[in-house]
């Protein structure tokens, strides 16, 4: 049972634009959510989490947007670079311990 | 954060060999963890690296096909043993805080 979920295998953004990358989860226990972005060949980097006692969270170009009644977390990316093409992967904290539950990850283009 | 290094950074193995993955931490940290990513697929959690004690692994994994040592605070060894072109994937080495969780580089692992 997938507990975190990306249904969006890969998106494809034109340079400039927003991208929003779409994650939902299952477990209303979950008290953080992160966003990771992984190149080929490199282990994921940490881009910005949420806690779950929050609904908005901004970094830079970067926002992280909690519904928690709707079991939603949005990443927005604004505005998109050619940089920012990598796979997004949302995880989420289950509280009991430091083991995240991962998304299956969105493949980001960003098209010139 | 910390900054971690694995070794090697890539391999190709014969089925029915070994290899051994090590995993360098510039700090020391409490919980380490191994992780595999198979082409296509979302990160998945092999086991818990416990210093001083046996790892903890996941469903579907087993310490005579993936022993693990942690002798110390900023050390974890993964092997991979009698392999088999499933076991063809990316390793992840990965430490975690109570909010975040970082990862290695990965090992590019290749079973012919």
């Amino acid at each position: 049972d997938q507990q975190v979920k990306q249904n969006s295998p890969s998106l494809s953004v034109q340079e400039g634009r927003i991208s929003i990358l779409n994650c939902d989860y299952t477990n209303s226990m979950f008290d953080y959510f992160l966003w990771y972005k992984k190149y080929p060949a490199e282990g994921p980097t940490f881009l910005i989490s949420i806690s779950s006692i929050k609904d908005k969270n901004e970094d830079g170009r970067f926002t992280v947007f909690l519904n928690k009644s709707a079991k939603h977390l949005s990443l927005h990316i604004v505005p998109s670079q050619p940089g920012d093409s990598a796979v997004y992967f949302c995880a989420a904290h289950p509280g009991s311990n430091y083991q995240l539950i991962w998304g299956a990850g969105t493949k980001l283009i960003i098209k010139p | 954060s910390a900054v971690i290094s694995q070794k090697p950074s890539r391999d190709i193995c014969q089925r029915g060999t070994s290899l051994t993955i090590q995993c360098q931490v510039d700090s020391q940290v409490t919980m380490m963890f191994w992780y595999r990513q198979q082409p296509g697929q979302s990160l998945t959690l092999i086991a818990t690296a416990n210093q001083g004690s046996e790892a903890t692994y996941e469903s579907g994994f087993v310490i005579d096909k993936f022993p693990i040592s942690r002798p110390n605070l900023t050390f974890s060894t993964l092997t991979v043993s009698n392999m088999s072109p499933e076991d063809s994937s990316i390793y992840l080495c990965s430490v975690a805080n109570v909010t975040e969780q970082y990862f290695g580089p990965g090992t590019r692992l290749t079973v012919t």
